[in-house]
């Protein structure tokens, strides 16, 4: 079955830096890549997707690319801000037909001012 | 403003009870879903309902039971707790067959066995 892997697991940041999170999948007929941001005490909540038949969607601060190819993704964040200090998750879909998702283990944001 | 609602946010059980955790949607989903959060494994899931009455078991079924007898309830039914058990719960929600779309979640219920 579906296996996400990502990394870092934690990652500290200076405001304004930029920060980039990674996961990598194991099924090639995966086909959904969304990414959730958790803040503390909710649950996670999707901040981006993106489809296998797009590379690069961008909304505003935060961007997702896609290649099929090498089977990754990355979630990009620009001009961080301390609210942007979080848990976040990456998930690849699993099975056909149904909307199943396995979630990568998190990484820790830590922006700090 | 769309909702999943978890009954309870903090739940303090004992050793060998019998828990019921409780979870609806107001979006009129098909596909609703029960996962466990532990630090470093990240959300693993239990059960998922993709119908009334319909289930199927996740990845770490062992020791849990789920209930789904209309459409906007799905319930998770740890049959008897044990303190391995203890974990946040995340219910979730996802419309349609075809995929391709983001879950809804819910704020989650900390279980503490003691």
């Amino acid at each position: 079955g579906e296996n996400v892997e990502q990394h870092p697991s934690t990652l500290s940041v200076q405001e304004g830096d930029s920060a980039v999170i990674k996961c990598t999948y194991s099924d090639s007929a995966s086909n959904y890549f969304p990414w959730y941001k958790q803040e503390l005490g909710k649950g996670p909540q999707l901040i981006i997707d993106i489809r296998s038949n797009v590379g690069e969607k961008k909304d505003q601060r935060i961007a997702v690319t896609l290649n099929k190819t090498a089977k990754h993704f990355s979630l990009h964040i620009t001009e961080t801000q301390p609210e942007d200090s979080a848990v976040y998750f990456c998930a690849a879909s699993a099975g056909t037909g149904f909307q199943k998702l396995v979630f990568g283990t998190g990484t820790r944001l830590l922006v700090s001012p | 403003d769309v909702k999943v609602t978890q009954s309870s946010r903090y739940l303090v059980k004992r050793t060998g009870e019998k828990v019921f955790l409780e979870c609806v949607q107001d979006m009129d989903h098909e596909n609703m879903f029960w996962y466990r959060q532990d630090p470093g494994l990240g959300l693993r899931l239990i059960y998922f309902s993709y119908d009334v009455k319909m289930k199927e078991k996740g990845d770490i079924p062992e020791g849990y039971s789920v209930s789904r007898e209309k459409k906007e309830r799905f319930s998770l039914i740890l049959e008897s707790a044990s303190t391995n058990q203890t974990s946040m719960y995340l219910c979730a929600s996802v419309k349609g067959t075809g995929g391709g779309y983001g879950y809804t979640f819910g704020s989650g219920t900390r279980l503490t066995v003691v």
